[in-house]
């Protein structure tokens, strides 16, 4: 147990669905991360908050939106995703969005495109 | 693209102590070297980090060469929980910065009883 919950743990959606990913930490951190792992491939940082203010977006597509609504909280809206976008999405929260934070992550949401 | 090269897996025999090395040539002098793990099936895990001297705590030890260009992370005594892939990151550390971890392909350490 990490502190960092994620839900749902599995979902399956189809092309044409919206569903949302919600990442909740228990830590008093500041802030927030989602990143995305693909079968045989590294993890890629996707978006980055710190203090609610979206700092980092890795080039991630417009079918992907993050929200930060506080510190505690993020989510990944999703809608008309790709089969290529089945992956494990991970959220992790550190101290700050400075260097040097450890990052905690919670147990990611394994999601599958049809 | 990660800034470290890593050997893709290794074996340990449990209770021995399992040594991961880690390349880092291009390493800059405001850049600290970062170890995760990921359990399977399980997000990663912070396990140390350090920037030029050798660091110890409850999970493992660091050792860094004196020019930096390599480290190795020391597991003690290996356990089979011990089975997980290892992350080594370079990661930045100055003003301006962002806490972002770029991970490579990591080492696979099976431990095996």
């Amino acid at each position: 147990e990490t502190g960092v919950t994620q839900t749902p743990r599995h979902l399956v959606m189809g092309m044409t669905n919206k569903k949302s990913l919600k990442c909740e930490q228990h830590l008093g951190h500041n802030a927030m991360y989602w990143y995305k792992q693909s079968a045989k491939k590294p993890l890629e940082l996707m978006f980055v908050y710190n203090f609610k203010e979206q700092t980092e977006n890795n080039s991630v597509p417009s079918r992907f939106s993050p929200e930060c609504p506080n510190s505690s909280h993020l989510f990944l809206h999703l809608h008309t995703l790709q089969p290529e976008d089945s992956a494990l999405y991970l959220c992790a929260s550190s101290q700050t969005g400075l260097p040097g934070n450890e990052q905690f992550f919670g147990p990611g949401t394994r999601l599958t495109v049809l | 693209d990660a800034k470290t090269t890593q050997p893709p897996s290794m074996d340990c025999a449990e209770g021995r102590a399992a040594n991961l090395p880690c390349n880092h040539s291009t390493i800059s002098g405001n850049e600290y070297v970062y170890w995760y793990r990921q359990i399977h099936s399980q997000g990663p895990q912070y396990i140390i980090h350090g920037l030029k001297n050798n660091e110890t705590n409850e999970m493992a030890s660091l050792i860094i060469t004196e020019d930096r260009k390599s480290s190795t992370l020391i597991l003690p005594h290996a356990t089979l929980r011990d089975t997980a892939v290892y992350y080594c990151i370079v990661l930045p550390n100055y003003g301006g910065a962002t806490n972002k971890l770029i991970f490579g392909t990591g080492t696979l350490l099976a431990v095996q009883p």
